[in-house]
This record gives structure tokens, C-alpha cells and sequence, in this order.
């Protein structure tokens, strides 16, 4: 079965510069969830998007902006980056009509700030 | 302070032995609570989910309670594998917060041979 698709894996940058994740989800999905999980931490809801429009925000850094296109894949945008920001990057996705509103989450991508 | 509290931290079994996982949470107005598998470096993979008026769900030899009076769930793990070997996750999602998911701080497992 298809599962959430994260790219790049990994990925490397350098202070203040920018880095673009993405994410697609399980198609027929509908919601996609990011999450930052720094290390020995759990993972921290940053931001949701329901059919395209933001429909939670946890604690995304202003630094940060996120999109969900007509495809539902997701973007999320980091600027100015920050030692701080080196973390495990999971998107999650789930459909609203499905059992639970059960999120099922991405390999992760490890984002690592030199 | 984390409304997921999970306990012991860290446990080290022996391979072919048996182990209970703890989850107290104080989240509310609750919705249902899952537990997630996650190997270092990947991501959670759902074990369980259970709502409130479910008290107990297998998954293989994961079997999860849950009492949401007393708000505690556990989960067990029947004959332990080497491949059991990961970080627990006992997750909670709330009614009113829709989607967005409260994490425990995992428990991780150690199976040696």
C-alpha cells in the first residue's frame, strides 16, 4: 500500500539559508500534518492543512510557512535557519472520513543545520 | 508540563519475555488515544487506536487497555522479538484540537537476545 512520501531525507544547510521539505501524502488523503521532533524529543505538531486551507497551527516559528497545493501534497518553508532547526521533520496525513481521523506518518526528513 | 505521561522510560527485556508499557494522560475532552512503534530515525508507525469506549485492541502480539475513567492505557507486548526493539509512543488526540496530537515521551524498549 502507498504510503506518505517525504523528500529529500536528508538534508544539510548552513545558517540563515532556506530549505523547502515536502510531502505527499496517501492519495485519497485530505489532511496533511507537520511535526518537528528534535533529538531525544517528542515529535511537536507545527501545522495542519485540511483540503488545501490551514486548519491548525501548533508551534510553527514565524521563520516557517507551510502550503497544501491542488494535489494535496505539502510544502513546508524554512528561512533564516537556525542551529535550533536541526531536527527530524515528519509529515502525516490522514483522511477526515476515515475511522479515527488516523494520521499516518512519513519516514521523516532529517534536517540537519551547520 | 506534558499532559502524556509515560512510564518506565526505558526497559530491557530479555528476548521471548513478556512486557506492560504504562500511559496516564490528563488531556481532555478526550477523543481517542494511539499507540505508535518508532525505530530510531523513522517514523511512528501506528500500533493501535482505541476510543472511549473501547477497553482493549490487539495488533498481533500488541495488545492495548484503556480506562477512560481512570485515564491510564497500557500496552502489552506478548513474547518479545529483537525487532521489538524501538520507542513507544502513547499519543492522544482531543475532541476539540482536531487532529492535532498530544505525544508521550515514548518508552524505549530493548530486547536483547
Amino acid at each position: 500500500a502507498a504510503g506518505v512520501i517525504q523528500s529529500p531525507r536528508h538534508l544539510i544547510k548552513e545558517k540563515r539559508e532556506t530549505a523547502t521539505l515536502k510531502c505527499y501524502p496517501i492519495p485519497r488523503h485530505d489532511t496533511v500534518y507537520w511535526y518537528q521532533q528534535g533529538p531525544g524529543q517528542d515529535p511537536q505538531f507545527l501545522i495542519s492543512f485540511y483540503e488545501k486551507m490551514q486548519s491548525d497551527k501548533g508551534s510553527i516559528p514565524d521563520r516557517f510557512s507551510a502550503q497544501q497545493f491542488s494535489d494535496y501534497h505539502s510544502e513546508l518553508n524554512m528561512s533564516s535557519l537556525e542551529l535550533g532547526d536541526s531536527a527530524l521533520y515528519f509529515c502525516a496525513s490522514s483522511q477526515t472520513s476515515g475511522a479515527y481521523n488516523e494520521q499516518f506518518f512519513g519516514p521523516g526528513t532529517r534536517l540537519t543545520v551547520l | 508540563k506534558n499532559q502524556v505521561e509515560q512510564s518506565p522510560q526505558s526497559l530491557i527485556i530479555l528476548e521471548g519475555k513478556n512486557c506492560t508499557l504504562q500511559c496516564n494522560y490528563t488531556v481532555s475532552p478526550f477523543s481517542n488515544l494511539r499507540w505508535y512503534k518508532q525505530d530510531t530515525g523513522r517514523g511512528p508507525v501506528s500500533l493501535t487506536i482505541m476510543t472511549f469506549s473501547e477497553n482493549t485492541k490487539s495488533n498481533g502480539r500488541y495488545t492495548a487497555t484503556l480506562d477512560a475513567d481512570t485515564k491510564q492505557s497500557s500496552l502489552h507486548i506478548t513474547a518479545s522479538q529483537l525487532s521489538d526493539s524501538a520507542s513507544y509512543i502513547c499519543v492522544v488526540s482531543t475532541t476539540d484540537s482536531w487532529g492535532k496530537l498530544q505525544f508521550g515521551a515514548g518508552t524505549q524498549v530493548v530486547v536483547t537476545p
